[in-house]
């Protein structure tokens, strides 16, 4: 069995502020872990992948978040947030033969 | 950049009608998802499809719901008779090697609003 939990169902930064979003996994087995990010009518695109090796993993357009066994987090982060980034993003763990996925973080970023 | 193709962007149904969810996903992919949101919910795993069979399927994959691959570049959700609660967005997702593992392409979505 596995389950998300993203902390924080809404996020606002104001526009060259760091960027955290947080989630934490629970997974019976070793988890693979996804960031997703869903633009206004769009569908989801995949941000960021942790599968084995380097707990701090980059993906696009910035983004990057740090795998924690400890303390079964894969939190996401950017240095700096640009107006761009406004969307909702989702945290998705897989330990057998489908993902499951959080209940999304919507970010907002001021000017 | 190749992309997951999905039709209609919105569906408007009535209770008990049968619909069928169209996608095209990309060419040289092997492994095939839906998943669907209910409006505020999370996204939720639907069914997979690997060699022409699904691999896996959820609960709300029941006798209503069934997948077809009728050639070598379409791939469909067909809900036999709906219901209100199958109102949501469908999701259609393809990779090249297991989407649980590699990550998954989404489609744009349908809307399917069940009156």
């Amino acid at each position: 069995a596995q389950s998300v939990t993203q902390l924080g169902s809404h996020v606002s930064v104001s526009e060259g502020a760091l960027v955290l979003l947080r989630c934490n996994y629970s997974s019976s087995v070793p988890p693979y872990l996804f960031w997703y990010v869903q633009y206004p009518n769009q569908g989801l695109q995949l941000l960021l992948k942790y599968t084995t090796g380097a707990t701090l993993v980059k993906g696009i357009n910035g983004f990057e978040a740090e795998f924690k066994k400890s303390e079964t987090s894969f939190h996401l982060t950017k240095p700096s947030a640009h107006m761009s980034d406004a969307a909702e993003y989702f945290c998705a763990v897989s330990g057998g033969g489908k993902s499951t996925f959080g209940d999304g973080t919507t970010l907002t970023v001021k000017p | 950049e190749p992309e997951v193709t999905q039709t209609p962007s919105h569906q408007v149904t009535q209770m008990g009608q049968e619909v069928i969810l169209r996608c095209v996903p990309i060419s040289n992919h092997l492994y095939f998802y839906w998943y669907r949101q209910i409006l505020g919910q999370k996204v939720e795993f639907l069914v997979s499809f690997y060699n022409n069979e699904i691999s896996e399927k959820s609960e709300i994959f029941d006798d209503q719901f069934s997948v077809e691959r009728p050639d070598g570049s379409n791939f469909t959700l067909k809900i036999r008779s709906t219901k209100l609660e199958d109102s949501a967005m469908y999701f259609c997702a393809s990779s090249a090697g297991q989407g649980q593992i590699y990550g998954y392409t989404f489609g744009s979505g349908t809307r399917l609003t069940v009156v």
